[in-house]
C-alpha cells in the first residue's frame, strides 16, 4: 500500500530555512506515472500547491513561492524534499507530501498525514 | 491568476442532498477534482475529471461541471459526510499551476 511519511522540525525561526523530507513506501519514486508534490494548508485556511518534481529531477513551482522554494528528489532513498527559505509567520502551515498522476487531469491521489510547521521566534 | 470560489459553509439535514459549488471563469473547459478533508486528517480524492470516482467512493457522491460552475453533489447525506470539501483545477492559461478553492465546510444538522 502506498504510504507517504513527511518529517522535519515543527518549529522554525523567522528568516531561517524550513526543510522537510517525505519518505515514500509501497511503491517506487522512480515510477514514470507520478509526480511528487508538496502542498500546504495554513491553520483554518485552504490548500496551496507549492511544488512538484518528477523522478528525473524535472520541477514545477508555484509562481508565488518560486523565489524561495527548492524541491529535490533522492531516488536511492525513495524520498523527496522541500526547502523554503526566508520564512515568516505566514509560512506557518501543515505541509503535506503528495503523489500526483502524470496523466491528465493530474490529480493528487495519495497524501501523507501532514507535518505542522510553526514559524516563530 | 485563476481563482476558484467556494461557499464557506453548507448545511444539510441527514438524508437530504447537499450541493457544493466551485466557481471559476470558464471552469467548464477545465477538469475539476474534489477532495474531502475530515478534521485533523489529510484530504482524500473523491471525484476526478469532473465526475469520475476513485474506487471505494460511494455513488452518493457525484460531480458535474459546466459554464462557470462545478458542483459536487452528495445524496442521502450521512453524519460521516461532515467535512471540508476542496475543489481543484490545473490552470493551463496562466503560470498558476494547480489551483485550489478555499474549501467548503459541510455541516450535517
Amino acid at each position: 500500500q502506498m504510504r507517504l511519511q513527511g518529517s522535519g522540525p515543527g518549529l522554525v525561526k523567522p528568516s531561517e530555512t524550513l526543510s522537510l523530507t517525505c519518505n515514500v513506501s509501497g511503491g517506487s519514486i522512480s515510477s514514470r506515472n507520478y509526480y511528487w508534490v508538496w502542498i500546504r494548508q495554513p491553520p483554518g485556511k485552504g490548500l496551496e500547491w507549492i511544488a512538484s518534481i518528477y523522478y528525473s529531477g524535472e520541477t514545477y513551482y508555484s509562481p508565488s513561492l518560486r523565489s524561495r522554494v527548492t524541491i529535490s528528489v533522492d531516488t536511492s532513498k525513495n524520498q523527496f524534499s522541500l526547502n523554503l527559505s526566508s520564512v515568516t509567520p505566514t509560512d506557518t502551515a501543515v505541509y503535506f507530501c503528495v503523489r500526483q498522476t502524470t496523466m491528465v487531469p493530474w490529480y493528487f491521489d495519495y497524501w501523507g498525514q501532514g507535518t505542522l510547521v510553526t514559524v516563530a521566534s | 491568476s485563476y481563482v476558484l470560489t467556494q461557499p464557506p459553509s453548507v448545511s444539510v439535514a441527514p438524508g437530504q442532498t447537499a450541493r457544493i459549488t466551485c466557481g471559476g471563469r470558464d471552469i467548464g473547459t477545465k477538469s475539476v477534482q474534489w477532495y474531502r478533508q475530515r478534521p485533523g486528517q489529510a484530504p482524500v480524492l473523491v471525484v476526478y475529471d469532473d465526475s469520475d470516482r476513485p474506487s471505494g467512493i460511494p455513488e452518493r457522491l457525484s460531480g458535474s461541471n459546466s459554464g462557470n460552475t462545478a458542483t459536487l453533489t452528495i445524496t442521502r447525506v450521512e453524519a460521516g459526510d461532515e467535512a471540508d470539501y476542496h475543489c481543484q483545477v490545473w490552470d493551463s492559461g496562466s503560470d498558476d499551476g494547480w489551483v485550489f478553492g478555499g474549501g467548503t465546510k459541510l455541516t450535517v444538522l
